[in-house]
């Protein structure tokens, strides 16, 4: 089955460590994101990428990194700028408008420790 | 500037009584219309969307409505069953190709048996 696969599903983080979170898709997807999810805040763009080699900014890009340098990957880089990086991150890919908006993966939790 | 408003953040309902969720956007070239659940730890799936030539779109229980002139939309369903209860996000995208869509913060439905 096709679909989006994020891991791991939960990771900690010492401060002012890196670390990389994965997302493959196999839809056939050109298009990827990554939000944030914090308590009360819904959803916030990070970066997002329409095609491979390529990626814009999203509202709250500060501390993070991305590569798209495959079609199915998109991975995210929270970096030790990133100050307050405990959050659910969702990756998300789409085919394109009048399809159904986006797939989502199941997420990745992260904390701080 | 919050672009997609819902301003209530949690609404609780009767089983097999309507559950009626409200959005409100500011921008006005914002032309196609997605609704999202989304459960605990788990990634959004998609539910219903509506494009702006329209004003209703069906899909079994659920009923998006768009008010272009209120810059509103509401997702109706009907009847409520205990299985909704979740977080419902509205979203928007704009013209010109893009696909980012941009996310309102949710409203949390409980339905009790």
């Amino acid at each position: 089955d096709g679909g989006i696969t994020q891991s791991p599903k939960y990771l900690f983080r010492k401060e002012g460590q890196n670390v990389t979170l994965s997302c493959e898709q196999n839809l056939n997807h050109d298009a990827m994101y990554w939000y944030r999810q914090d308590p009360g805040q819904g959803l916030r763009l990070i970066y997002y990428s329409q095609i491979v080699n390529d990626f814009q900014k999203g509202d709250i890009a500060e501390g993070y990194s991305v590569s798209r340098e495959k079609k199915e990957s998109f991975p995210l880089t929270v970096t030790s700028a990133q100050k307050n990086p405990t959050a659910f991150y969702l990756c998300a890919s789409s085919m394109g408008r009048g399809t159904g908006g986006y797939t989502f993966g199941s997420g990745t939790r992260l904390t701080v420790v | 500037d919050q672009q997609v408003k819902q301003n209530s953040p949690s609404l609780s309902v009767q089983e097999g009584r309507i559950s009626i969720l409200n959005c409100d956007y500011t921008n006005s070239m914002f032309d196609y219309f997605l609704w999202y659940k989304k459960y605990p730890a788990e990634g959004p799936t998609f539910l219903i969307s509506i494009s702006s030539i329209k004003d209703k779109n069906e899909d079994g229980r659920f009923t998006v409505f768009l008010n272009k002139s209120a810059k509103h939309l509401s997702l109706h369903i009907v009847p409520s069953q205990p299985g909704d209860s979740a977080v419902y996000f509205c979203a928007a995208s704009v013209r010109g190709g893009s696909e980012k869509l941009v996310f309102g913060k949710g409203t949390k439905l409980t339905v009790n048996p």
